[in-house]
């Protein structure tokens, strides 16, 4: 069972920022948090990972509350090429390092 | 830096027949390589975990003897799936980690993906 919830499906318009929540209420201790974006017919391509407070690099923001049972993917001014399915996961010595996807949100970005 | 490939990106066989995928780290060494398993609309299922040297551990369910998976090198793992028939049918998905750091902090780098038709 994957340990991450999600929406199922957003939508968006190009140039608005999009946020993506997710819960993982039972992360163990030593688990980070991992985003990966898939386009169809290709492999996830990894987005940014954090344990806590924020991270940031140059495509996405990643916020990670004080109790870490949730996070959120922040993309900034999105275009329609960030059309894609977006995971979020946790990694870590409790899964051995294993990635369990769930289903993942569905980002359909409109002009 | 931290390119997986697979090969072929896509196969069309026979039912009863075997076939074989490569997944490669082109510019690292993986000590871990996962492969996985994705049927349309649906998300990635992983099958087994393979470190260098030693025998792959598969995931409840999947059949070792149906998938075999070698790790022969640090750069080279292969996926055969045997006597394939057509609801083997998936896309192929696999993926590499360098190893050496703790579990929560070491990405997964993942290949392309090879698409499998079986007639």
């Amino acid at each position: 069972l994957a340990k991450t919830t999600q929406p199922i499906s957003m939508d968006s318009y190009e140039g608005q920022e999009v946020n993506i929540t997710c819960s993982h209420n039972n992360i163990a201790t030593n688990d980070y948090i991992t985003w990966y974006q898939q386009f169809p017919s290709q492999g996830p391509r990894f987005i940014i990972q954090g344990y806590k407070t924020k991270v940031t690099n140059e495509v996405a923001s990643l916020f990670i509350p004080a109790d870490r049972k949730s996070s959120t993917l922040s993309l900034p001014r999105v275009s329609l090429s960030d059309t894609a399915v977006y995971y979020c996961l946790t990694q870590g010595s409790s899964n051995t390092g294993k990635l369990i996807f769930g289903q993942g949100t569905t980002l359909q970005v409109k002009p | 830096g931290a390119v997986v490939s697979q090969h072929p990106s896509r196969v069309i066989c026979k039912s009863g027949t075997s076939v074989k995928i490569e997944c490669r780290s082109l510019d690292f060494q993986a000590t871990t390589m996962f492969w996985y398993r994705q049927f349309p609309k649906q998300s990635l299922m992983l099958m087994a975990t393979s470190n260098e040297g030693s025998k792959a551990t598969y995931e409840q369910g999947v059949e070792k003897d149906k998938f075999l998976i070698n790790h022969a090198s640090l750069t080279l793992s292969t996926l055969t799936v045997t006597s394939a028939h057509p609801e083997d049918s998936s896309f192929y998905i696999c993926s590499a980690t360098r190893g050496g750091v703790a579990y929560g902090t070491d990405t997964q780098y993942f290949g392309p993906g090879t698409r499998l038709t079986v007639l």
